[in-house]
């Protein structure tokens, strides 16, 4: 079955650094990767998916994420957070069943803090 | 164009009475999904549909959850009864096959029962 891990619960970086989230996941082929933003108190929205061709990606709000096959990781990154950044990020992996059911596993999240 | 609608977004209820949640998709979609959302647990796939025909129920917790979609643009999720743990946010999903199953969250019912 496949599988996502997380493996940092809390972040926190000061406004203007750079940021790096991690995301592995466990799948015997290549799933499709999702990474979702939830501020609190709001639905998930999406900052961007891989499904296939050119291993970065790019997504809204400046951020970019990487799938590397070999690490089986899709790590989110920002070059500069700002502050309205703060919420919590899952990342999520789409897999197909043989009987064609679809399954979107998420991820615990890593929630980000930044501070002035 | 509007996104996922939910309602309502905050139901506080006593143990045992029966809570409906209902969710309207994203226009011109056809697959439609349940999660549900805890502290502990994280976001688990209750329950979801493909063209209004339940596909993979397996997430139901038990007998006391239901869930129906009638028509394309309208699904509800039943708890009769409910209990204390039935508590957390319950979000609706919806996405178009063939865009390789993007899903698009709703805002969630947030759930109290007392």
């Amino acid at each position: 079955a496949q599988s996502v891990t997380q493996p940092d619960i809390h972040i926190t970086v000061s406004e203007g650094a750079s940021l790096e989230l991690r995301c592995n996941y466990s799948y015997g082929a290549t799933p499709y990767l999702f990474w979702y933003v939830q501020s609190p108190g709001q639905g998930l929205q999406l900052l961007l998916k891989y499904f296939s061709g050119d291993t970065l990606v790019q997504g809204i709000k400046g951020f970019e994420a990487e799938f590397k096959r070999s690490q089986s990781s899709f790590n989110l990154r920002k070059p500069s957070v700002h502050w309205s950044d703060a919420a919590e990020y899952f990342c999520a992996v789409g897999t197909y069943s043989g009987a064609g059911s679809y399954q979107l596993t998420f991820g615990k999240g890593t929630k980000l803090s930044v501070i002035p | 164009d509007a996104g996922v609608i939910q309602s309502p977004r905050h139901e506080v209820t006593e143990m045992g009475q029966e809570v409906t949640l209902r969710c309207k998709p994203i226009s011109g979609h056809n697959s439609l999904f349940w999660y549900r959302q805890t502290m502990m647990r994280g976001l688990e796939l209750l329950i979801y549909f493909n063209n209004n025909v339940p596909i993979d129920d397996s997430g139901m917790p038990e007998d006391r959850f239901s869930a129906k979609m009638p028509n394309a643009s309208f699904s509800t999720l039943k708890i009769q009864p409910s209990e204390p743990r039935d508590s957390a946010v319950y979000f609706c999903a919806s996405s178009f096959r063939g865009e390789a199953d993007t899903q698009y969250f709703g805002p969630g019912t947030r759930l109290t029962v007392l």
